[in-house]
């Protein structure tokens, strides 16, 4: 079936490290979404994605959708503490919202 | 602010009892209303889609009968689980989609807060 990977599963930096997480489906996407999730609370939208090889840019947060429409990036630049979550992927493809499996981020102490 | 509401944000319940959810759109009418569970330190699973005035799409492996969804309004969908068992402890999570111009297909999900049952 379809598939979104996304990697990696948890990523620790220092604070004012950059952090980055990746997805590719398995099939091409109409279009892929970004959201946050913190420690205990629920998924918040992001941001969406729908051109080949569009980027956006959220102040310190850069997507980047590939020109192939199969793979996505958000890198974070300078993470801070209120960076901390997991960040999910998902990709709309046949009407279908398939999920990543979620990249945690944690600031090392 | 919040646009979907759920309720209640945490429920413990005794094995072989009922328990319903309750999910809002807020200020936009939510025709369709997705169910998510997610286990602890995992991703989102889509258990079904509630479809105001129609039948619930569910995904393979979701049980009907025990996962029972109505969608009796634009605004309000619920989730009962039926005969609960300790391995349905879980967060339950809804989600509607609001339209929004910029995005006029695929809309974001706006997501409840969650309810975490612990099934006893």
């Amino acid at each position: 079936g379809q598939q979104v990977m996304q990697i990696p599963q948890y990523q620790h930096v220092q604070e004012g490290e950059d952090f980055t997480t990746y997805c590719n489906s398995s099939t091409t996407l109409s279009n892929i979404q970004w959201y946050k999730q913190r420690p205990g609370g629920h998924p918040v939208f992001l941001i969406q994605l729908v051109k080949s090889g569009e980027v956006k840019k959220q102040k310190r947060l850069t997507f980047q959708f590939g020109e192939a429409k199969k793979n996505s990036s958000l890198h974070i630049t300078a993470t801070q503490t209120t960076d901390v979550g997991t960040y999910f992927c998902a990709g709309n493809s046949n009407y279908q919202l398939i999920w990543g499996a979620g990249t945690k981020l944690i600031i090392k102490p | 602010g919040a646009v979907v509401s759920q309720h209640p944000s945490w429920v413990i319940c005794k094995s072989g009892t009922s328990v319903k959810i309750e999910c809002r759109s807020l200020d936009f009418q939510a025709t369709t209303m997705f169910w998510y569970r997610q286990f602890p330190k995992q991703s989102l699973m889509l258990m079904a889609t509630s479809n105001e005035g129609s039948k619930a799409t569910y995904e393979q492996g979701v049980e009907k009968d025990k996962f029972l969804i109505n969608h009796a309004s634009l605004t309000l969908s619920t989730l009962t689980v039926t005969s609960a068992h300790p391995e349905d402890s879980s967060f339950y999570i809804c989600s509607a989609s609001r339209l929004y111009r910029d995005y006029p297909s695929h809309s974001p999900l706006h997501f409840g807060n969650g309810t975490r049952l612990t099934v006893t």
